[in-house]
């Protein structure tokens, strides 16, 4: 989806080194999350943020960590990256209706990081 | 443990032939179902979702899906399959009373000519 890109689309890093991954959208949502995709696992949710002052953990934040720049702004870091955080990671918005509404997710392109 | 399995790695079906992308749930509570569909270095797109009332839900594309209670399952389906659907296809759950999705492990869907 155009209304949220993820910069960049590829990186190869070393073991070792910090990485920042950056995710923004003009959807004007309130609501954004990063995600990691491995094959036959699926995406599973990292980090989530409801607006700039509310950050969660996910079911898998061990060794990543975020930024709520702004509204649109949402930056994924991996402190000190190694081989296993090798994977497709996918910035999505959501808009905020409230807990008992089903809102739909719309995901960036993807960047796909390779740690050497 | 809560999970959305996804039993198919791969589904082929000839072009023109209806289709189905099978997925079954195992959560508590009323949970949203969704299906996203992935296309080759793209993002997920939304095709359709569940949330209440009648079980066949019509989506994007054609597609459509049924979910069925008693067998916690939401079948994705497709009446006539189209070479431009072949594509990488998830399953979502949101649970109950949470923010959280919980996503299947995806089906790839191969549409033959």
């Amino acid at each position: 989806d155009a209304d949220v890109t993820q910069t960049p689309r590829n990186r190869i890093t070393k073991t070792g080194k910090r990485i920042m991954l950056e995710c923004s959208q003009t959807k004007g949502h309130d609501r954004m999350y990063w995600y990691r995709q491995d094959p036959g696992l699926g995406l599973r949710l990292i980090y989530y943020s409801f607006d700039v002052k509310d950050i969660n953990k996910g079911e898998i934040s061990d060794g990543y960590s975020v930024s709520r720049q702004a509204q649109a702004k949402f930056s994924l870091s991996l402190e000190s990256a190694i081989p296993n955080q090798t994977a497709l990671y996918f910035c999505a918005t959501s808009d905020s209706q409230g807990i008992n509404v089903a809102d739909t997710q719309y995901f960036g392109p993807g960047t796909r990081l390779t740690v050497l | 443990a809560q999970s959305v399995a996804q039993p198919e790695d791969q589904v082929n079906v000839a072009e023109g032939n209806p289709l189905t992308v099978k997925c079954t749930y195992s959560v508590s509570g009323n949970p949203y179902l969704f299906w996203y569909v992935q296309y080759p270095n793209r993002g997920l797109q939304f095709l359709l979702k569940y949330i209440t009332g009648d079980n066949l839900v019509k989506g994007s594309y054609g597609f459509e899906a049924e979910f069925n209670k008693s067998q916690t399952s939401f079948h994705l389906k497709k009446p006539s399959a189209l070479v431009s659907d072949s594509a990488l296809y998830f399953c979502a759950v949101r649970l109950t009373g949470t923010y959280k999705y919980i996503f299947g492990t995806g089906t790839r869907l191969k549409v033959l000519a």
